[in-house]
């Protein structure tokens, strides 16, 4: 059974920093792409960053380019968001997401964690 | 970067009718559009992707149309021929053809009526 499990999120005051995390198992995790994905409650979905299988290919929606990096250690099969430089409108449910495509694949989500929520305070 | 458009942002139905969603990207996106299911309190569920690939598992009432057969255009529907309870939820469309950037639709809920 695939599993997506993020942790990290919280209560952080804006300017500040947040690592989260995605344990993920029952699937060959060097074998795809992975994103972050995240919503702010009733509100749409955004994607927010993925990065390739051999971490060779990495993208950032505009609202965080220069603010968060994503990361993976395909030894440990997880994935990992660093954010830093946090506003109010960074305040969201954080989804990690597998990629459909195996290998060279770069395109849409498959399997959803549970999300971890981040909530940034002004 | 692509922008998509989807319409309407809600609407009203009753069990057993046909249901259209459309989805219009900013350029050309060659097919390159995924479709996802959201519940209320749940996860995004893909439901097709190259704009018309059902997944498996997935009703076969679902259905997606393209930008045509030479992939220039730039429109896309989700449609559901007959309407079930369980279809009530929100529907994303999300475009992968200007890759490393992935850009979803507003979103589509689909509500009783």
């Amino acid at each position: 059974e695939v599993q997506l499990v993020e942790s990290g999120g919280g209560l952080v005051q804006r300017g500040g920093s947040l690592r989260l995390s995605c344990a993920t198992s029952g699937f060959t995790f060097d074998n795809y792409a992975m994103h972050w994905v995240r919503q702010v409650p009733g509100k749409g979905l955004e994607w927010v960053s993925g990065i390739g299988w051999n971490s060779g290919r990495i993208g950032y929606a505009d609202s965080v380019k220069g603010r968060f990096t994503i990361s993976r250690d395909n030894a440990k099969h997880s994935l990992y968001l660093q954010m830093n430089s946090l506003r109010a409108e960074d305040t969201a449910l954080y989804y990690c997401a597998k990629d459909f495509s195996p290998r060279y694949g770069y395109s849409g989500f498959d399997m959803w964690g549970q999300g971890t929520m981040v909530t940034v305070s002004s | 970067d692509i922008q998509m458009t989807q319409s309407p942002s809600s609407l009203s139905a009753s069990v057993g009718d046909r249901v259209t969603i459309t989805c219009r990207a900013s350029q050309v996106i060659s097919n390159s559009l995924a479709w996802y299911q959201q519940k209320p309190g749940k996860a995004p569920k893909l439901l097709l992707h190259a704009a018309s690939i059902l997944e498996y598992g997935v009703p076969s009432r679902f259905s997606g149309g393209g930008s045509g057969s030479d992939y220039t255009g730039t429109d896309y529907t989700l449609t559901i021929s007959s309407l079930q309870p369980e279809d009530f939820a929100t529907y994303y469309c999300q475009q992968y053809y200007s890759t490393p950037l992935l850009t979803f639709g507003g979103g589509t809920k689909v509500e009783i009526k």
